[in-house]
Parts: C-alpha cells; structure tokens; sequence
C-alpha cells in the first residue's frame, strides 16, 4: 500500500507568495492532519480534518494558512503570504480514525524557504 | 487544554548505556500517549504507544510505563544503541477525540 504523499519535497518563495502544499493520504483512512516542524515549537497542529470535515484549524495559524480537503484521497495547505518565519517542515499525517489507538502515519514533509 | 512536556531537548550518551527520555502530560480526560521516533530525513512513525490494561508496551527494546499518578509516560531503553539516535516525541490523544497534541521533541545523540 502507498504511504502518505507530499509534494512537493522543496519550495522556495520569496516574501508575499503564495504557496500551495499538497497530500494524498493513505487510501481508506478518515483522519488527516496538517503539522509544522521546527526545532524549537516541535510538531504544531496547523489543521484535522475527520472524513474531509474541518475540525481543529491551527488557532493561531488561521490568519494565512488555509487546509483544503477537496476529496477523501487529496488535501491541500495554502500559505499566503507567505512569511520568513513560515520557513520550516511541513507534515501531513492520516489516521485511520476510530476510538482504537489509531496512529498517525507521516508523509515525507515538504521543506519550506522564505527569503 | 491538554499538553505534553518534554524537559530534555538534547541527550547525549554512550553506547550501551541505558536510555530515558521523560515525558509528562496533562489532560482533562483519559489519555492514550504514544511515543514516535525521526531518524534524520525521515518521516515521525509510531514507535510505542499505551494500553489501557496496564500492560508495558515494548519495541525495538524500547519500553514505556502509563503512570496516571504522576501523569508520566516515559521512554527507556537498558542499553543504548548508534541506530538510536533520533528525535523522539512524545504524545497523547484525549479519549474524547482523534486530535494528537505532541511534545517539543528530545533529541537522543548515541556516541560510540
């Protein structure tokens, strides 16, 4: 089975772009998670989607960054604009759902530069 | 709201010595913790993660114990290996929902 896939790998965006991160998920899982890694903030949830429903969306990354579940098996992170401080890895993750310990399975991340 | 603290960012040991990694949490409800391991350019996966009948869950040497008292669920290991080293981050999942609200990360350097 394919695991979670992010593209792409690299972006670079110069200050004031906008940038569009993408993910497929594992096929048949109904959770789907939008994260930012940094050394000091560790793992930040930005967005959960359950079965393509919106649930948590970041808090404090609302104001330029948007997840987008368009179907099941693709989802989308809008950055605009972008920021130098939006520099980091991103991480989408999928779930199979349910109340029975459920992992969390990682895509490869997709490294983000600002200049 | 609920919250995991990782006190360490950085351990640093030699081979063959043991291992913990601390971890505790706070939650309004039951929890289940998780504890998932980065080896360098990769992806976090599921390294252990709790039960609810006290059991110890173990993997790849790796064990960890749910003490609700002290609200800990930490990482240990008798005997550190090179392969080790990662960064390690400690979770948890309220009962009430499917969000996972992560640590800062411990990164675990293994000298020979």
């Amino acid at each position: 089975d394919a695991g979670v896939t992010q593209t792409p790998r690299h972006e670079v965006a110069e200050k004031g772009q906008t940038i569009i991160l993408k993910c497929e998920p594992v096929s048949g899982h109904n959770d789907l998670f939008w994260y930012r890694q940094t050394k000091i903030q560790g793992l930040e949830l930005l967005s959960y989607f359950r079965s393509k429903s919106l649930m948590e969306d970041g808090g404090a990354f609302k104001d330029r960054f948007k997840a987008e579940m368009l179907n099941s098996s693709f989802s989308t992170l809008k950055i605009q604009p972008t920021e130098p401080k939006d520099s980091a890895v991103y991480l989408c993750a999928s779930s199979p759902g349910g109340w029975n310990y459920a992992e969390q399975f990682f895509g490869p991340g997709t490294r983000l530069t600002v200049l | 709201g609920d919250s995991v603290t990782q006190t360490e960012g950085l351990v640093t040991l030699t081979e063959g010595l043991p291992v913990m990694l601390n971890c505790t949490y706070q939650s309004t409800y039951s929890p289940f913790l998780f504890w998932y391991v980065q080896h360098l350019n990769e992806a976090p996966k599921l390294l252990l993660k709790s039960f609810t009948d006290n059991k110890r869950p173990e993997h790849q040497g790796f064990h960890a114990t749910l003490h609700k008292s002290s609200s800990s669920f930490h990482l240990q290991k008798s005997s550190a290996q090179l392969s080790d080293s990662a960064l390690y981050y400690c979770a948890l999942r309220a009962s009430n929902t499917n969000k996972v609200v992560f640590g800062t990360g411990t990164r675990l350097q293994v000298l020979p």
